[in-house]
C-alpha cells in the first residue's frame, strides 16, 4: 500500500496557483518526498523531490513540513497543460515507486 | 536529447500469444524498470534491473512473465500465452544511478490489448 494519502481530485482556475497536499504521517527519517504527474495517455513525469528543505525548480515548488509528516507541491501559473493524475509518493531506495492512486487536477479555463 | 522509447507503441494479440516489448533507456542509466498499469490505475511495479542484473521480480503476476537486459541496456518485457487480464500499458522507467536521491524517467509505454 502507498504509504501517503491524497484527495482524489482537485480544482484550480488558470493561472492561479495550484497547491496539491499530501499526509504522509508515517515518513521515517531518511525517505525522500517525490512528486511525479502523468499527464493522459503518458508516461508519468518526475517533477521535483526534498528531504527536509523545501525545494523549488523550473516546474514546481515542494513545501516539506517541519516534522515531515506532509507536504504541499505548488505549481506556482496553473496552465491547462497541467492538468494531470499528480502522485506523492515517499520511499528510500526507490527501486520499487509505489504510486497510490494520486490526486486528478482540473484545470479550469 | 533522447528520453526512453519504447516498442511498439500499440500491441494486439489474442489470447495465447506471446508478445515482447521492448525497453530503450537513457544512454548510461544503470537502473530499468517495468510497470504495468490498468485502465483507470496507478502504475504497479513488476521487475528492476541493475546493469543486466535483475534485483527485484517480485511484482511479476505470473511465471507468463518474463523480463530480461542482458548487455545492460535494452530490456525486453516477455509475455507467454496472453490472458485477457493482461490488457494495459507496460511502462518502462529508467534511473541513472542507484542511491539515494534519484528520479525515474518514463517512456511513453506499450498498450497491450489482448481479444
Amino acid at each position: 500500500d502507498a504509504k501517503t494519502t491524497q484527495p482524489p481530485s482537485m480544482d484550480c482556475a488558470e493561472g492561479r496557483a495550484a497547491n496539491l497536499p499530501c499526509n504522509h504521517s508515517t515518513i521515517s527519517g531518511n525517505e525522500y518526498v517525490y512528486w511525479y504527474r502523468q499527464i493522459h495517455s503518458q508516461g508519468p513525469q518526475y517533477i521535483i523531490h526534498g528531504l527536509k528543505n523545501n525545494e523549488t525548480n523550473e516546474m514546481a515548488s515542494l513545501i516539506i513540513t517541519e516534522d515531515r509528516k506532509s507536504s504541499t507541491l505548488i505549481l506556482p501559473h496553473a496552465t491547462l497543460r497541467d492538468t494531470a493524475v499528480y502522485y506523492c509518493i515517499v520511499c528510500l531506495g526507490c527501486d520499487k515507486i509505489i504510486f497510490g492512486k494520486g490526486t486528478r487536477l482540473h484545470i479550469l479555463p | 536529447g533522447a528520453g526512453v522509447s519504447q516498442s511498439p507503441r500499440y500491441k494486439v494479440a489474442k489470447r495465447g500469444q506471446d508478445v515482447a516489448l521492448r525497453c530503450d533507456p537513457i544512454s548510461g542509466h544503470v537502473s530499468l524498470f517495468w510497470y504495468q498499469q490498468a485502465l483507470g490505475q496507478g502504475p504497479e511495479f513488476l521487475t528492476y534491473f541493475q546493469n543486466e542484473a535483475q534485483l527485484d521480480k517480485s511484482g511479476l503476476p505470473s511465471d507468463r512473465f518474463f523480463a530480461e537486459r542482458p548487455e545492460g541496456s535494452v530490456s525486453t518485457l516477455k509475455i507467454q500465452r496472453t490472458q485477457k487480464e493482461d490488457s494495459a500499458v507496460y511502462l518502462c522507467a529508467s534511473s541513472h544511478g542507484t542511491f539515494e536521491p534519484y528520479e525515474q524517467y518514463f517512456g511513453p509505454g506499450t498498450r497491450l490489448t489482448v481479444t
